[in-house]
């Protein structure tokens, strides 16, 4: 089945020690997308890219970074974790961008910060 | 301002009873109205979406949601509820200012009684 991939499921990081989560889809979506959720919350968009177009949202902070390197892949990269960061890390992609298409989501990464 | 309102943070219905989550919106334009399902640690599944035309919409898994633009409602229905869809469950509007976004309510838990 086409799916969206999301490892690992669960990571473990210490303050300030750089993380990679990682994020691949086979449904070979032009978009995706990287959320973040905290506590049953709702997911708060932080980037996503349109094919190779990078679009960041205004509030997400410079700790966070993305890498696509292929339509397949997307990683998202916490430069200097603070303990604010934990929470789940959803991606998400769709076919296009606008009003029809909805969004698939992956299972998620819960992150801990210790 | 575009919103999306979910006035009940928990619903509560016995097995076999029919089941209503309640959404209401705000937009200026056309509203593209989604509905996310989430199991504990995973991520959104889609269950259905609202772009035109009939204002009842059928989804996966028994859902169906009911469009009223006079209301501003776009209510997650379902005739007869199961345990397993004890979950939190999200409704959503395209945003009309930035379209690859989804602007989410704040989510309603509901708990589904044997």
């Amino acid at each position: 089945d086409a799916m969206v991939i999301q490892n690992p499921r669960y990571q473990v990081t210490q303050f300030g020690k750089p993380v990679t989560l990682s994020c691949s889809q086979t449904l070979n979506h032009n978009v995706m997308y990287w959320y973040q959720q905290k506590s049953s919350q709702a997911p708060k968009l932080l980037f996503h890219y349109y094919d190779k177009d990078f679009n960041n949202e205004a509030d997400t902070p410079d700790n966070f970074q993305s890498r696509r390197p292929n339509t397949s892949f997307c990683f998202l990269d916490i430069r200097s974790p603070g303990l604010g960061d934990a929470a789940m890390y959803l991606c998400a992609t769709s076919r296009d961008r606008g009003a029809p298409y909805e969004q698939y989501f992956g299972p998620g990464t819960r992150l801990t910060v210790t | 301002a575009q919103s999306v309102a979910q006035p009940e943070d928990q619903v509560n219905v016995a097995e076999g009873n029919p089941l209503t989550v309640k959404c209401t919106y705000s937009v200026s334009g056309n509203p593209y109205l989604f509905w996310y399902v989430q199991y504990p640690n995973r991520g959104l599944q889609f269950l259905l979406k609202y772009i035109t035309g009939d204002n009842l919409v059928k989804g996966s898994y028994g859902f169906e949601a009911e469009f009223n633009k006079s209301q501003t409602s776009f209510h997650l229905k379902k005739p007869s509820a199961l345990v397993s869809d004890s979950a939190l469950y999200f409704c959503a509007v395209r945003d009309e200012d930035s379209s690859y976004k989804l602007i989410f309510g704040s989510g309603t838990r509901l708990l589904v009684r044997p």
